[in-house]
């Protein structure tokens, strides 16, 4: 079965720099949510969106930012680049209760790992 | 606020011999969705298994099960016959289902399990 795919899987940045994540959620699933994984701690939630548009906003720092695309992928925006932001990446999908998803299971992609030097 | 605790930083099992990994929760929703979730050593976020906070019994998926005892707000894990793969962290996770519900994972500390031949 297909699963989310992220892209790229390792990234490294200076500080200051820009970096761009990419998320592609399993066919059919209208929800994507992002987290971030520091070293040794549990997955925050950062934002998330439904049917293309912002359904929910955690700890996501202004530097960041995101979106959803017509074609369901999704994008993690991310400026300004602090050593502190050096993490694991997770964007996970999921089928709303509306659309017939039942539970409403996020399945997470591989994750992008990103050093920030 | 929403909260789960995993009391467990690290647990050790015999290979074949049977563990059980604690989660508590605290929320305020008569309605939730409690995760458990495997991050083996190479970081991806595998789902394991569901429990609604309305199924009348304990959800299972082959070695694993979830012991769900709602009056005392715990949720704990169940892996029958470890195997040495099961080496991993755990983390179990929550989502509401409120009527803002966004389906936002929130996490545990995590407890990491390790399997002894």
């Amino acid at each position: 079965a297909a699963g989310v795919i992220q892209s790229p899987r390792h990234l490294i940045k200076e500080k200051r720099e820009t970096a761009t994540l990419k998320c592609y959620p399993i066919p059919r699933h209208d929800t994507v949510y992002w987290y971030q994984q520091g070293p040794g701690q549990d997955p925050q939630f950062l934002i998330s969106f439904y049917e293309k548009m912002q359904s929910d906003k955690g700890s996501i720092p202004d530097r960041f930012s995101a979106q959803q695309f017509s074609d369901y992928h999704s994008e993690l925006n991310m400026s300004s680049l602090e050593l502190g932001d050096s993490a694991l990446y997770f964007c996970a999908s999921s089928l709303s209760p509306s659309a017939g998803g039942w539970p409403d299971t996020q399945y997470f992609g591989p994750g992008t790992r990103l050093t920030v030097l | 606020a929403q909260k789960i605790t995993q009391t467990q930083p690290g647990m050790f099992v015999q290979e074949k011999e049977a563990v059980t990994l604690d989660c508590t929760y605290d929320t305020s929703d008569p309605s939730y969705g409690l995760f458990w979730y495997k991050q083996p050593s190479s970081g991806e976020m595998i789902f394991l298994i569901y429990q609604g906070s309305y199924d009348q019994q304990n959800a299972t998926e082959g070695r694993y099960s979830l012991n769900f005892q709602k009056a005392r707000k715990s949720a704990n894990l169940v892996i029958s016959a470890s195997q040495l793969g099961d080496s991993a962290m755990y983390f179990c996770a929550m989502s509401s289902r409120d009527s803002s519900n966004t389906g936002k994972l929130i996490f545990g500390q995590g407890t990491t399990l390790q399997v002894k031949p």
